[in-house]
C-alpha cells in the first residue's frame, strides 16, 4: 500500500526557515517524480514544486522560486521542500504527491501545516 | 500561467440530483484535466482524468467530459458521501493549476 507521510510543519516567524519532509513507502520510490502541493487554510489547492525521479529536474511555482528548494533521498525514501525567508501567505497545509505520467496527482499524504506567523 | 475557473462556487442539491460542475481554461489544454474531491481535513482523491477516464474505484456516477477550454464533471445521481469540494487541475504546461473550487451542499 502507497503511504506518504509529511512532517515538519510547525509555528515559524516571518523570513524564517523550515524544512518539510515525506516519508514514502508501499512503492519504488526512486521509480517516481514527487510533487508539493499546499493549501491555505479556507482556500483552494496550489502547486508548488516537482521534482523528477533522480532529482536532477526540478519545478516551481512562480511565488516560491528562489526561496523554496526541493529534494529527494532515494536511499531514505524521503522527499524534501526546504523553505526559506517564509511570509504569512506561505502559511498553508502541505501536502506530498505522486503524480502520474500525466501530470495529475495520483496519489497524496495526509499534509503538514505551516504557520507563519509573528 | 494557465488560469482555470470553475463554475458555480458553491451549488446546493439533493440526493438523487444530476450535478454539472463546469471548469474553463484560459487557453487550450487538450484533454490534460483531472477533477478531484476533497473533504474536509482530508487529502485531496482524483475522480477523473485526461479529461474523461475513471480513476479505478471511483464509482461510475461520476463522469468528465470536454477538451480544448471547456470541461465538465457530472456526477448523474448525488449520494449523501458525495458532498465535499470539487477541484479541477490542468497538467498541460506548467504551472500546474488548480480552479477554484465547487463546494457541493446539501439542499
Amino acid at each position: 500500500e502507497v503511504q506518504l507521510l509529511e512532517s515538519g510543519g510547525n509555528l515559524v516567524q516571518p523570513g524564517g526557515s523550515l524544512r518539510l519532509s515525506c516519508a514514502a513507502s508501499g512503492f519504488t520510490f526512486s521509480s517516481y517524480p514527487m510533487s508539493w502541493v499546499r493549501q491555505a487554510p479556507g482556500k483552494g489547492l496550489e502547486w508548488v514544486s516537482d521534482i523528477s525521479e533522480s532529482g536532477g529536474g526540478t519545478h516551481y511555482t512562480d511565488s516560491v522560486k528562489g526561496r523554496f528548494t526541493i529534494s529527494r533521498d532515494n536511499f531514505k525514501n524521503t522527499l524534501y521542500l526546504q523553505m526559506s525567508s517564509l511570509r504569512a501567505d506561505d502559511t498553508a497545509v502541505y501536502y506530498c504527491a505522486i503524480p502520474s505520467p500525466g501530470g495529475y496527482l495520483d496519489y497524496w499524504g495526509q499534509g503538514t501545516l505551516v504557520t507563519v506567523s509573528s | 500561467d494557465i488560469q482555470m475557473t470553475q463554475s458555480p462556487p458553491t451549488l446546493s442539491a439533493s440526493v438523487g440530483d444530476r450535478v454539472t460542475i463546469t471548469c474553463r481554461a484560459s487557453q487550450s489544454i487538450s484533454t490534460w484535466l483531472a477533477w478531484y474531491q476533497q473533504k474536509p481535513g482530508k487529502a485531496p482523491k482524483v475522480l477523473i482524468y485526461d479529461a474523461s477516464s475513471l480513476q479505478s474505484g471511483v464509482p461510475s456516477r461520476f463522469s468528465g467530459s470536454g477538451s480544448g477550454t471547456e470541461f465538465t464533471l457530472t456526477i448523474s445521481s448525488l449520494q449523501p458521501d458525495d458532498f465535499a469540494t470539487y477541484y479541477c487541475q490542468q497538467y498541460n504546461s506548467y504551472s500546474w493549476t488548480f480552479g477554484q473550487g465547487t463546494k457541493v451542499e446539501i439542499k
